[in-house]
């Protein structure tokens, strides 16, 4: 079945870095748009950042902007969220998604990975 | 502060009929399909609604979407208690070049 697996997540302190993998099983990920979406403990969902089906656009909150990077290797079935300058306000559950067939503006995210957790702190 | 506005909490009895609403602007929801996600604590989200008004294989016809100018809304009838949950709206914006969440409707079962 169609199934997404986080990993990478940590306890890092600020101003360090740390590296999201999102592993992709049961369908073909070359296809679709993938987003990223955070969860700060006790808080809402924060959509982070998409990629299109072929890397060819990307769109981030500005919360993140220039900070992280999304990025894709089809070759591997595996999606990427590079996160730099980390702060204490990125201590987050990350989850990976899939979007639309193709457009990265476009569509719903389906199905959700389990997350992974990021503690940014001293 | 949510670009998509959720009312934080919402409630009713088992067996009843609660509408959640999702107020945006013409630079999301005006123009754009909404899709609605439940997250039951500790889990992932899933998908519950999309493109404004339909239903993913296995949700079951008790939740229905709708929109209506700058605002969406998911009802949810025939309430029971594993509804309990949270509610979340989304759209792209244009405006932003960005997807947007509601912050999320709390939704108890008495």
């Amino acid at each position: 079945q169609v199934q997404l697996v986080e990993s990478g997540g940590g306890v890092v302190q600020p101003g360090r870095s740390l590296r999201l993998s999102c592993a992709a099983s049961g369908f073909t990920p070359s296809s679709y748009a993938m987003h990223w979406v955070r969860q700060a403990p006790g808080k809402g969902l924060e959509w982070v950042a998409v990629i299109s089906y072929d890397g060819g656009d990307k769109y981030y909150s500005d919360s993140v902007m220039d900070r992280f990077t999304i990025s894709r290797d089809n070759s591997k079935n595996t999606l990427y969220l590079q996160l730099n300058s980390l702060r204490v306000e990125d201590t987050a559950v990350y989850f990976c998604a899939r979007g639309s067939y193709g457009s990265a503006k476009m569509g719903w995210f389906d199905p959700w990975g389990q997350g992974t957790l990021v503690t940014v702190s001293s | 502060q949510s670009v998509l506005t959720q009312s934080p909490s919402a409630s009713g009895t088992p067996g009843q009929r609660v509408t959640i609403s999702c107020s945006g602007s013409t630079s999301n929801i005006g123009s754009k399909p909404v899709n609605w996600y439940r997250q039951l604590p500790g889990t992932a989200p899933k998908l519950l609604v999309y493109s404004n008004d339909e239903r993913p294989s296995g949700v079951p016809d008790r939740f229905s979407g709708s929109k209506s100018d700058t605002s969406a809304f998911l009802a949810i009838s025939g309430l029971q208690s594993e509804d309990e949950a949270d509610y979340y709206c989304a759209a792209w914006d244009d405006s932003l070049s960005a997807w947007v969440f509601g912050g999320g409707t709390k939704l108890t079962v008495l």
